[in-house]
């Protein structure tokens, strides 16, 4: 595609249930990147996919977060037993090649746990 | 390990001033440093990249940044602002690549006020 595609761009789910947010990244970038943006904070970092590598999931806050990449593309992040504090937009970036030369976003699924 | 200070959270200017947004980074080598703009409700678009050479910078939208590895410094300036430059404005710095990591480090974000 045309850029880095996620969806839903807005969520709202209840307290305790299970999400799941999708990223498509450009076409053949073989890095990919989740981030987590809550108000008034900067990007914390989550999991990164790079190409059929094990990804690097040293940023993920807890076991209710998980994330896979299927095929080197489509990648989703599940959020088990959702809790208020994860609360937040969640971002995803793409990168043509291994290294964080220059990364492109998608607009984010702002989630919100009621 | 790397990091990002951005001090301003927030700078008021009025349009057509000039504008300097600060960015100091800690990092072990030489790092590749990036200047992001968010606008609300939008993804991040980057500004502007340096990886190496010529330590002036130039990017969209008539945006420039400076490298100064003596105060480990990559600050944004913009001449005369627009009051579409109204936006959160994100540095970053990543690795070099080899055996470190590949995961780059934000700042907190400048959240950049225009004044009519």
């Amino acid at each position: 595609g045309a850029g880095v595609s996620q969806s839903p761009s807005n969520k709202v789910t209840e307290k305790g249930k299970d999400v799941e947010l999708r990223c498509d990244p450009i076409s053949g970038h073989t890095a990919l990147y989740w981030y987590r943006q809550s108000l008034g904070q900067g990007l914390e970092f989550l999991i990164y996919f790079q190409g059929n590598s094990a990804p690097d999931k040293s940023g993920l806050p807890s076991d209710r977060f998980s994330a896979e990449r299927t095929g080197g593309s489509v990648s989703t992040l599940t959020i088990q037993r959702t809790q208020q504090e994860d609360s937040a937009v969640y971002l995803c970036a793409s990168s043509a090649r291994q290294g964080f030369t220059e990364a492109f976003f998608g607009q984010g699924t702002r989630l919100t746990v009621v | 390990a790397q990091s990002v200070t951005q001090p301003d959270i927030h700078i008021t200017v009025s349009e057509g001033a000039s504008l300097e947004l600060r960015c100091n980074y800690s990092y072990g080598a030489t790092p590749y440093l990036f200047w992001y703009v968010q606008s609300p409700g939008q993804g991040l678009q980057l500004l502007l990249k340096y990886f190496s050479g010529d330590t002036l910078v130039q990017g969209i939208k008539g945006f420039e940044a400076e490298f100064k590895r003596s105060q480990s410094s990559f600050n944004l300036r913009k001449p005369s602002v627009h009051w579409s430059d109204a936006a959160e404005y994100f540095c970053a710095v990543g690795p070099l690549g080899g055996g470190g990591s590949y995961i780059p480090t934000f700042g907190r974000g400048t959240s950049l006020i225009v004044h009519p």
